[in-house]
């Protein structure tokens, strides 16, 4: 079974520039978590969908929104990028977000931000 | 507060040593589901082993062990026999219902030969 594929793994953009970064989930998997990583904050939580429906939240100002697809898969999008927007961003699937689901990962885009 | 602390951001450990890696959570939720992940220099988190709260036994996943100890809201991650490969950052995290994941700071574990 394949695992959670991100694209594009690696991107560089400049400040006031938007990304959208997307990911596929574990066929039959219908959560989608998104995860912001950095070395000072550690692996902050953006947002979980699960059936088209956002369904947690973290605390992230409105220019980080996303959305997720029929068929599950998810994009996320930053607009008006800031330099403190340079992370790895990753990308977790599990199967209904169930207290015993576990997430899978994918690889994670890295984004600079110049 | 936090919901996942890991206090100890760096360890060291010999080759073919045993290693505890400490996490304690808070929650008032009788429900949840702990994990631990290894996140290796090349990025990607790698499951290890999971724990649910009404699990009466550690679980156990080859080398990996999780001591979990309720009362104390304490669910340690032990590797025996620790090789080279083991070296990486490794993660606690945690699982309310219908919540979100919330993850430690991490603790980076080095391995000599």
């Amino acid at each position: 079974k394949a695992g959670v594929t991100q694209t594009p793994r690696y991107l560089i953009k400049t400040r006031g520039q938007q990304v959208t970064l997307s990911c596929s989930p574990i066929s039959g998997h219908r959560s989608v978590s998104w995860y912001q990583q950095t070395p000072g904050q550690g692996l902050q939580f953006l947002f979980e969908y699960f059936s088209e429906t956002q369904r947690n939240k973290g605390n992230f100002p409105g220019r980080f929104s996303g959305r997720q697809f029929s068929n599950s898969r998810s994009e996320m999008n930053v607009s008006t990028l800031e330099l403190g927007d340079s992370a790895l961003y990753l990308c977790a699937s599990s199967l209904a977000g169930a207290l015993g689901d576990t997430q899978y990962f994918g690889p994670g885009t890295r984004l600079t931000v110049l | 507060a936090q919901k996942i602390t890991q206090t100890q951001p760096g360890m060291f450990v010999q080759e073919k040593e045993a290693v505890t890696l400490d996490c304690t959570y808070d929650t008032s939720d009788p429900s949840y589901g702990l994990f631990w992940y290894k996140q290796p220099s090349s990025g990607e988190m790698i499951f290890l082993i999971y724990q649910g709260s009404y699990d009466q036994q550690n679980a156990t996943e080859g080398r990996y062990s999780l001591n979990f100890q309720k009362a104390r809201k304490s669910a340690n991650l032990v590797i025996s026999a620790s090789q080279l490969g083991d070296s990486a950052m490794y993660f606690c995290a945690m699982r309310e219902v219908l919540n979100q994941f919330y993850f430690g700071t991490g603790t980076s574990l080095t391995v000599i030969p």
